[in-house]
């Protein structure tokens, strides 16, 4: 199958700080990319869509402007969380979706702890 | 999309079949059956997909019932590493590349 890629894999930031986490598609064209977050215990909560080219479609209840999304080509989104806090620790996971039969591959996941 | 029903937990022995039954039974005729797992602090997986007909993969057998109002994930012969959380999603035909919501789903521990 499709391989998506996430990096870093685990980060520790600060209070106050923002953290970029990078999702590739590295062997296919994703013209639509998926970001999810996932609390322990919890399953996974679909945060936003992302449209390569176009801006980004968020649930209802995630701020657009706390989780920037950035989908610059076919292979990359980028998800910003900025001045973030230590109730945004979570693992983030992204999925991106190819060409026909549509089939959405996940990458591995990032686990982001703020302190 | 439809929204489905599965039991919080299951065990199995390993070797033997895993069956994970999935109620869905406000499914509409333009819906598939997907089903996804997730091995602890990994990204989801894909398994099976299904519409109406039986599915085999290398991976597992899905079984959909007539009224297609349930199915049935089964892992013919469970190993330790297939302990994780499933997840039965219903998705329209027409929402390929669509997003995916996910339920509870059933988290499966096979045991030695």
């Amino acid at each position: 199958g499709a391989v998506v890629s996430q990096h870093p894999s685990r980060v520790i930031c600060k209070s106050g700080t923002s953290v970029k986490i990078e999702c590739r598609s590295l062997d296919f064209q994703a013209t639509t990319m998926f970001w999810y977050r996932q609390f322990p215990k919890q399953s996974l909560m679909l945060m936003a869509t992302s449209n390569e080219g176009s801006k980004a479609t968020y649930e209802q209840g995630v701020e657009k402007d706390k989780f920037l999304i950035n989908h610059a080509s076919l292979t990359l989104s980028t998800l910003t969380v900025t001045s973030a806090h230590p109730e945004d620790s979570s693992f983030y996971i992204c999925s991106g979706v190819g060409a026909a039969p549509y089939e959405q591959y996940f990458g591995p996941g990032t686990r982001l702890t703020v302190t | 999309d439809a929204k489905t029903t599965q039991p919080t937990s299951m065990d199995c022995a390993e070797g033997r079949a895993a069956n994970l039954p999935c109620n869905h039974s406000t499914i509409s005729g333009n819906e598939y059956v997907y089903w996804y797992r997730q091995i602890h602090s990994q990204g989801p997986q894909y398994i099976i997909h299904g519409l109406k007909n039986n599915e085999t993969n290398e991976m597992a057998s899905l079984i959909i019932t007539e009224d297609r109002k349930s199915s049935t994930l089964i892992l013919p012969h469970a190993t330790l590493r297939d302990t994780a959380v499933y997840y039965c999603i219903v998705r329209g035909v027409y929402n390929q590349g669509g997003k995916l919501i996910f339920g509870q789903g059933t988290e499966l521990s096979v045991k030695p």
